[in-house]
């Protein structure tokens, strides 16, 4: 199985700065046949479900702000919000779809 | 706009069958593969297994002795059933639709918390 790890597990961001959460899997989820990397991005607000961000590590979903960016390849992952908005407070989660069992990072904290 | 809403009870006795149904609201039920992931209170997440249609399902090793998905296109329903519950079980299960192009999940249901508890 693919262990996904995040870090840090919490993380306080003043507005307008910049939050970088990062990724690692156990092992590659860049596919050589497609050279795409089997990773999405999720937020989570309180007392909501899951929200995608981006998939593909970079393609940014429909909808999902500018200011939110996914970043790197094979084993080392990370998703940039550029300047940080109050509406940004959530938990984040990776997931790679790589192989099966689809796994999930322990999500990551962040707050103001 | 699609929306999932995920039903059931709410409390289930340990070593009975934990049942569970997505209702799917707008859109197409049959042109999609649909999961379901659960969140223990306070932790992270777990994928369960999906399904598509065509009878093709796949699930979580650690679970595939327990779980059976299936659905119903005319109720444009997915239903997930989870046998020998245990506490362990205690989630908030989601319904999720799997997106167009991989297995990344770009649709939710609100979730439905089932305790497992005598």
């Amino acid at each position: 199985d693919i262990v996904m790890t995040q870090s840090p597990d919490s993380l306080a961001v003043s507005l307008g700065e910049r939050a970088t959460i990062n990724c690692k899997s156990s092992q590659s989820i860049l596919y050589g046949s497609d050279n795409n990397n089997y990773l999405a991005w999720y937020q989570q607000k309180p007392g909501q479900p899951p929200n995608l961000l981006i998939y593909w590590a970079s393609t940014r979903e429909s909808g999902v702000p500018d200011r939110f960016s996914g970043s790197g390849s094979g084993t080392d992952f990370t998703l940039t919000i550029s300047s940080l908005q109050a509406e940004d407070v959530a938990v984040y989660f990776c997931q790679q779809y790589y192989s099966n069992p689809y796994s999930f990072g322990q999500g990551t904290k962040l707050e103001i | 706009q699609v929306l999932l809403q995920e039903s059931g009870p709410g409390l289930v006795k340990p070593s009975e069958t934990l049942s569970l149904t997505c209702d799917v609201f707008g859109g197409s039920i049959i042109s999609h593969y649909w999961s379901w992931i659960r969140q223990p209170p306070g932790k992270g997440l777990e994928w369960i297994g999906y399904m598509y249609f065509s009878g093709t399902t796949n699930y979580n090793p650690s679970l595939k002795s327990r779980v059976t998905i299936s659905g119903d296109r005319s109720k444009k329903q997915v239903s997930l059933k989870v046998t020998s519950v245990t506490a362990a079980d205690t989630a908030v299960y989601y319904c999720a639709r799997v997106g167009a192009t991989g297995w990344y999940f770009d649709l939710w249901g609100r979730g439905t918390l089932v305790s497992v508890s005598s």
